[in-house]
Parts: structure tokens; C-alpha cells; sequence
């Protein structure tokens, strides 16, 4: 199985601050990467597909970049709806695997 | 619009077995797959299985020891997933997504369902 991690696991930052966040696979994955804002009580909603493509309505601060084994979500300037949890998702092979998460909260 | 509707909460006993369904509208059911996750409380998101819409070929994550069955009814545009022999490490909230079949097309998985909690308890 394909093991993913992130860094960090909780991040405090402040409104309009720019944010990355740091997304690791145990092997190589190509682009096959996602990344998903979740809040609580709901359901993840996808930001970035195939490591830098943004989902449509999606807002443009939000970026992925990366290959292989090692990827990034930029947040360009926090807002205030940006509070939330993140989790990246490798899609190359089954099982499809998440990493742990990443909590940003205010500071 | 898509959107994917999940059955209600579910209270199950160790040793018991759910069945929860989603419902899929505006879009081809077949056209898609219908993957299956869930979130223990406070934990990561766990992939458990998928199901090819189309053609009914399913795969299933083997941390569940065969005890995850997926399904689906294409004519009521519903996929189902069944967990058998409920432990207490099962409560969790279980939820429905979508995902293109042919990968270097998909978006991630684009749609959720709005998750259905399952607790096991005696």
C-alpha cells in the first residue's frame, strides 16, 4: 500500500497570511494526487485533481504543484472560509489512500 | 445539479451487519463509479471499496477482511454498501463519492454524499 503523510499536522495562521501545506507518498505517484477541504459535520469537498488542476468554482488562491513522491496546496492569502481541515489523496493505485490531515486554524 | 442523497443514521449490536445506500441524480449513473470512505471519529478519511456503475466490477480495500460488500441497482440509480460482522471500531461515518471511471479523466472524487453515521454498540 501506498503510504501518505502531511505536514503539518495542524497549522495556525491569520486572515490574508499565505499558507502551504506539504503532502509525501511512500513511492512515486505521478500526478495522480488530490487535495479536499473538509469542515466538521460535512463532507469533504474536492479543491485540486491530478496535483495542480483546480476544480471548477473552486477559488483561485488555492494551488497544487508537485510529482512523484513529494506535493504542495498553496493557499495565496487565507480567508476567513478557509478554516478548515485539508487532506490530500493519492488516486495511483488501490487502495486508494489520505493523508492524516491538516488542521488550519486561527491563530 | 449532481448530488448524491445516503440513507439514515444506523445504530447496530457487535456481530451485526448494515446496509447503506446512495442515491445518484443529475448526471449518468453508469457513466461513473461510486467509491466508498469513512471517518472514524477524529480520523483520517479510509477508502473501503468501489463500484464500476457501468459495468458492476467492484474492488474492495483488503483492511476489511471480506466483510465489505458493494452493490448497485442501475435501474433506481443507486449504489449500496454492505458491512458485515460489526466490531465497535466500526463506528464511523460512512460516506458515498464519485469518481470518473477512466482515471486520467477524474477529478478526484467530485461529489460526496452527505455521509451516514453508523454506530455500533452493544
Amino acid at each position: 500500500d501506498i503510504q501518505v503523510t502531511q505536514s503539518p499536522s495542524t497549522l495556525s495562521a491569520s486572515v490574508g497570511d499565505r499558507v502551504t501545506i506539504t503532502c509525501r507518498a511512500s513511492q512515486s505517484i505521478s500526478r495522480w494526487l488530490a487535495w479536499y477541504q473538509q469542515k466538521p459535520g460535512k463532507a469533504p469537498k474536492v479543491l485540486i485533481y491530478k496535483a495542480s488542476s483546480l476544480e471548477s468554482g473552486v477559488p483561485s488562491r488555492f494551488s497544487g504543484s508537485g510529482s512523484g513522491t513529494e506535493f504542495t496546496l498553496t493557499i495565496s492569502s487565507l480567508q476567513p472560509d478557509d478554516f478548515a481541515t485539508y487532506y490530500c489523496q493519492q488516486y495511483n493505485s488501490f487502495p486508494l489512500t489520505f493523508g492524516p490531515g491538516t488542521k488550519v486554524d486561527i491563530k | 445539479q449532481v448530488q448524491l442523497v445516503q440513507s439514515g443514521a444506523e445504530v447496530k449490536k457487535p456481530g451485526a451487519s448494515v446496509k447503506v445506500s446512495c442515491k445518484a441524480s443529475g448526471y449518468t449513473f453508469s457513466n461513473y463509479a461510486i467509491h466508498w470512505v469513512r471517518q472514524a471519529p477524529g480520523q483520517r478519511l479510509e477508502w473501503m471499496g468501489w463500484i464500476n456503475a457501468g459495468n458492476g466490477n467492484t474492488k474492495s480495500s483488503q483492511n476489511f477482511q471480506g466483510r465489505v460488500t458493494i452493490t448497485r441497482d442501475t435501474s433506481a440509480s443507486t449504489a449500496y454498501m454492505e458491512l458485515r460482522s460489526l466490531r465497535f471500531e466500526d463506528t464511523a461515518v460512512y460516506f458515498c463519492a464519485r469518481f470518473a471511471v477512466v482515471v486520467p479523466t477524474a477529478h478526484g472524487f467530485d461529489s460526496w454524499g452527505q455521509g451516514t453515521l453508523v454506530t455500533v454498540s452493544s
